[in-house]
């Protein structure tokens, strides 16, 4: 079965120190990953997915299929990065989300 | 354009109390919808979700009930809420499989049981 795992529940970074939220998967397949983030009072939303490549906000996330792991990652931490993080894997076919419990970064001023 | 309504935001049940959550998505057709339930330091645990009118796949035997009486509405309901039911319930849909675009989020309802 696949599964998400988020290691850290907590991440306190000071504002312009680079970040990483870690993301390791267990899937025997090619999953589709993607990041999902929550602003404080606003909708779960979809920051970035795999499969575009793309570069949000600053923030990037590259699938290691060695260490299965989706890491995201940004350089230089902002206040406003504050937020809930998800991680979320898809396998082949119409298959819900599987989502990680998720990390809490807080940017410290 | 495409969005989506879930309603109430909050609602405070007593135990044993039934339970009507709806969800209507607006803008597009056939969606998958899900529901999910968010609890602290649990992630986002699925709880059911809809390919279509009717037909509705369980992730987590319990207590709770989903139906899809509409191509975009999706209810979740329980006959008698039980203390542990608390949580945020989150729907959510996508077009076609989550993999190509992922979901789309409502803005969820707080139950709290009593």
């Amino acid at each position: 079965a696949q599964r998400v795992t988020q290691p850290e529940k907590l991440l306190s970074v000071f504002k312009g120190a680079p970040v990483e939220l870690k993301c390791n998967y267990s899937y025997s397949g090619s999953p589709e990953l993607f990041w999902y983030v929550q602003y404080s009072r606003q909708r779960l939303q979809l920051l970035l997915r795999h499969i575009s490549r793309e570069s949000i906000k600053g923030f990037t996330a590259d699938l290691n299929k060695g260490e299965t792991s989706f890491h995201l990652k940004k350089p230089f931490a902002q206040e406003e990065d504050s937020a809930m993080y998800y991680c979320a894997l898809q396998n082949s076919g119409n298959t819900p989300l599987v989502f990680g419990k998720g990390t809490r970064l807080s940017v410290i001023a | 354009s495409q969005t989506i309504h879930q309603w109430p935001a909050t609602l405070v049940q007593p135990v044993g109390s039934p339970l009507s959550l709806e969800c209507t998505v607006e803008g597009t057709s056939n969606p998958n919808l899900y529901w999910y339930r968010q609890a602290a330091g649990r992630g986002l645990q699925l709880l059911f979700y809809s390919v279509g009118i009717g037909q509705i796949s369980s992730e987590v035997p319990q207590n709770l009930s989903a139906s899809r009486p509409q191509d975009r509405q999706f209810i979740l309901s329980s006959k008698k809420l039980l203390l542990s039911d608390s949580g945020f319930y989150l729907c959510a849909w996508s077009v076609g499989p989550a993999r190509f675009n992922g979901y789309t989020f409502g803005s969820g309802t707080r139950l709290t049981v009593v």
